[in-house]
């Protein structure tokens, strides 16, 4: 699986949009773009995937760029409950005996701290 | 609540005992997952389970010994363990398809586990 890139650490005033970039210039044809993200001393959460095209749902939008080398997850309206580590993790799948499952690595993230 | 749910929360044993962490998914999934977080570590994927067979094994020692009885029930027994095996705990679950095919993982809140 390709390699990503993020800054260590990201602040953000509370009510204003979040934009943390993602390095992965490495990223193969068949390999998505996955952000989870985790609280402090919980599980991580997925948050979205994509592959090429920019994709929205309740929690966030993911801007790919043309050349799938760098994206950025964007936190619309940053609350205080959205400090986190996030990670931007890219990956293909797995297959085992013609089934699929997820390998995710995992990097350091980068801490985002949402001040008010 | 992701549906995968882990006990105990919190375990502290010494060096000599034997314990075992507990992973229950109620999402229907058939791949599971242990993921250990060390201090100031990323994510280390330890065991993945894809309908109930062990499909990898990260190099972790056998002091640390999975089981899978069936795919909504993922076991980590733990024998003589080592001070710097103190870590959390995570387990996960996921949908595995047909080749190809997207697997967002759902993780549980996680073992914190001291070894003294």
């Amino acid at each position: 699986d390709a390699k990503t890139t993020q800054p260590t650490s990201m602040d953000c005033a509370e009510g204003r949009a979040a934009n943390l970039p993602c390095n992965h210039s490495t990223i193969s044809g068949n390999e998505y773009v996955y952000w989870y993200r985790q609280i402090h001393s919980q599980g991580p959460q997925y948050i979205i995937h994509g592959l090429k095209n920019n994709e929205t749902n309740e929690m966030a939008s993911l801007i790919i760029t043309e050349d799938r080398k760098s994206s950025t997850l964007i936190l619309p309206h940053a609350t205080l409950r959205d400090t986190a580590v996030y990670y931007c993790i890219v990956r293909g799948n797995t297959n085992a005996g013609g089934t699929s499952y997820g390998k995710l690595t995992f990097g350091q993230g980068t801490i985002l701290t949402v001040h008010p | 609540e992701t549906g995968v749910t882990q006990t105990p929360r919190h375990l502290v044993m010494g060096m000599t005992n034997k314990k075992s962490l507990k992973c229950e998914q109620h999402l229907g999934h058939n791949a599971m997952y242990w993921y250990k977080q060390s201090a100031k570590k990323p994510l280390e994927l330890m065991f993945v389970y894809n309908f109930k067979e062990q499909t990898e094994n990260n190099s972790v020692p056998s002091r640390f010994s999975p089981e899978c009885p069936n795919s909504s029930h993922l076991f980590l027994h733990l024998h003589t363990l080592q001070p710097e095996d103190s870590a959390l705990y995570l387990c996960a679950s996921s949908q595995a398809g047909l080749a190809g095919a997207y697997n967002e993982q759902f993780f549980g809140p996680g073992t914190r586990l001291t070894v003294l």
